[in-house]
């Protein structure tokens, strides 16, 4: 199972939108709608940001958003922070009680 | 508080073994899949291995499969990850996390292993 594709760096303004992409095939993205994100800083373990294409868990801003069209998912920071510059990964299940990684995205708040 | 604790890492030459173990702590830790996830050093994160909430399912990725073995233990609620053959590539921070659906929604904080001669 080849990885998902992420750009390796996106970057904004304070106050800005930003929208990472995340694509896959038929097989994963494509064929499920269990596709998460996550946010991992420096020396850090990731955190879940999004689960289930847009679903948000309790205690993460509203500011983050996801969609998928096709075999492409997307996540959205709206109204960027400092605080939201991190590495982030997209996430999908693949069947057979596998899953597959993005390679990740670094996201630079400018 | 729900806690998940990695441990086991460690330094050790080619060919050898480790045991990593997962200490889970403020849910019913029977009741949840757990998986492990390994990151290479500057690389991205690779999903290992899962376990169902019994333990009477496994399933491990391609890359590993033959080397690494996925288990856990209810009554200490704790999960394990034995690694044999260890290879130079294998060097990662291997996280735990727990499952809920779908996807991983707490994670440990991660335990180093290093293969180096």
């Amino acid at each position: 199972q080849s990885a998902l594709t992420q750009p390796p760096s996106a970057s904004g303004s304070p106050g800005q939108s930003v929208t990472i992409s995340c694509t896959g095939t038929s097989s994963d993205v494509g064929a499920y709608n269990y596709v998460s994100w996550y946010q991992q800083n420096p020396g850090k373990a990731p955190k879940l940001m999004i689960y289930e294409v847009n679903k948000r868990p309790s205690g993460v801003p509203d500011r983050f958003s996801g969609s998928k069209s096709g075999n492409t998912a997307s996540l959205t920071v709206s109204g960027l922070q400092a605080e939201d510059e991190a590495d982030y990964y997209c996430n999908s299940y693949v069947g057979n009680y596998n899953w597959v990684f993005g390679g990740g995205t670094k996201l630079t708040v400018l | 508080e729900v806690q998940l604790v990695e441990s086991g890492g460690g330094l050790v030459k080619p060919g050898g073994s480790l045991r990593l173990s997962c200490a889970a702590s403020g849910f019913t830790f029977s009741s949840y899949y757990m998986i492990w996830v390994r990151q290479a050093p500057g690389k991205g994160l690779e999903w290992v291995s899962w376990i169902s909430g019994s333990g009477s399912y496994v399933y491990q990725a391609d890359s590993v499969k033959g080397r690494f073995t996925i288990s856990r233990d209810n009554a200490k609620n704790s999960m394990y990850l034995q690694i044999n053959s260890l290879r130079a590539e294998d060097t990662a921070v291997f996280y735990c996390a727990r499952g809920s659906y779908y996807t991983f929604d707490i994670w440990g904080q991660g335990t180093t292993v290093t293969v180096s001669s």
